[in-house]
Formats: C-alpha cells, structure tokens, sequence
C-alpha cells in the first residue's frame, strides 16, 4: 500500500529565507507527484506536477524535484514571504489500478515578517 | 481557477438523517473525485467516476454513496450520518484519469453531524 510522508510537520521561517519541504513515498511505481497548497479553510490549489518520467518543475519561486527511485520529492521555496504561509501538500498517483491520489498529511509553513 | 463549485459549503445535521453533497463542474472533465479531509488522516478518497454512470470506490467508502447522471454533477450522500462522518468534505476533477493529468479541487463543505 502507498504510503506519504512529509517531514516537517510544521514550519516557521523568517521572510527572505530559501527553505526546503520534503515528501517520501514508499512505492516508486507511480505515475505522477503533486504538489498542493492550502490555506486555512480554503481548498487546494495545485502548485506543481512531475511526471514520473521527469526530474524536475518550476514555477516562478517554486522549484519541485523528483527522484522516484529513492522514492523522494522536495519543494524548493525561494525568498519566502509571508503570504507563502499555508500548509503543503504532497501527493502520487500511485500505478497498479485506478488513477488515485495518495496524500501526504502536509506541512504547515509559517513564513514570517 | 477551475469551474467547480460545492454545495452546501456548510451543513450541520443529526446523526441518523441523510445528506447529499453537490459537486458541479463546468470544465467537462471526465473524471470527478470526493475526498474527506480530517486531523492526523489527511486527505482520503471516498468514491470517484470514470464517466456518467461509471463510479467505483475509494479508500474509505463505507456508508457513502455516489451517483453521477450528468457530466457536470456529482453527488455524494450519506446514506443515514454518523459522528464519525463530520469532515471537510472536498470534490476534484480531472479532465483524465491517466497519469499526465492534475486535479484541480473544489473550496470543500464542512459537515458536522451532531
């Protein structure tokens, strides 16, 4: 069974800091990685997807990884802000069946002032 | 942002009764998911749908149902809620199933059963 894992759970940061969140999965056979945001109450917003076939993303100050074989994905944040605050999600969508998302329990991210 | 909307966005009901949830999209994607989201479980699929009429079951489908007649509506319901299933409740779409494709989530309905 798949598995998701995000370290750390929580995060705080002062504003202009690059930081790193992390994600491990426990089975390479999937076909994509995600990442998510959310903020409080809110839905998700897609931040970035990684085809499993691909090493790496970018969008504007967000720069994810992947590395299926060890089974590990990072999101790279540049010159964090205040209003990057909110929790991220990481999720697979695993091979073997039905294309379903696997997710991660998040980190949450303080970034501040 | 992607056309999807959730209705009710809040609902507070008792235990015992039934409870349909809304999902519309206006993007004509094929695929629509429902997933719950709780502390310390995070985000877990319920049910999803391949097509109009096509619906299988997720990881934690038990006392739920589904049904999809029409591109655009997918509807969760309780069949006769427990505590258990007070949750944010949150429907995504994917204009495929394969692998290539992201999902885009709608803002969620909060659920609480009393």
């Amino acid at each position: 069974k798949q598995e998701v894992t995000q370290i750390p759970a929580a995060l705080s940061v002062p504003e202009g800091e690059n930081l790193v969140l992390n994600c491990s999965f426990t089975d390479s056979a999937i076909y994509n990685l995600q990442w998510f945001r959310q903020d409080p109450g809110k839905g998700l917003t897609s931040l970035l997807l990684i085809q499993s076939s691909q090493r790496e993303q970018t969008s504007g100050r967000l720069n994810a990884s992947l590395d299926k074989s060890s089974g590990r994905s990072t999101l790279y944040i540049a010159a964090s802000q205040p209003g990057d605050s909110a929790t991220y999600l990481c999720a697979v969508t695993a091979q073997g069946g039905s294309e379903k998302l696997v997710f991660g329990k998040g980190t949450k991210l303080t970034v501040n002032p | 942002d992607a056309g999807i909307t959730q209705s009710p966005r809040h609902k507070v009901t008792e235990t015992g009764t039934p409870v349909t949830l809304r999902c519309h999209q206006t993007e004509n994607h094929r695929y629509m998911y429902w997933y719950r989201q709780d502390p310390g479980h995070g985000l877990r699929l319920i049910h999803y749908s391949y097509g109009v009429k096509d619906t299988d079951k997720g990881e934690v489908s038990d006392g739920y149902s589904v049904s999809r007649s029409k591109t655009e509506d997918f509807l969760l319901t309780l069949e006769s809620a427990t505590s258990s299933q007070t949750s944010v409740y949150f429907c995504a779409i994917s204009e495929r199933g394969g692998p290539s494709y992201e999902q885009y989530f709608g803002p969620g309905t909060r659920l609480t059963v009393t």
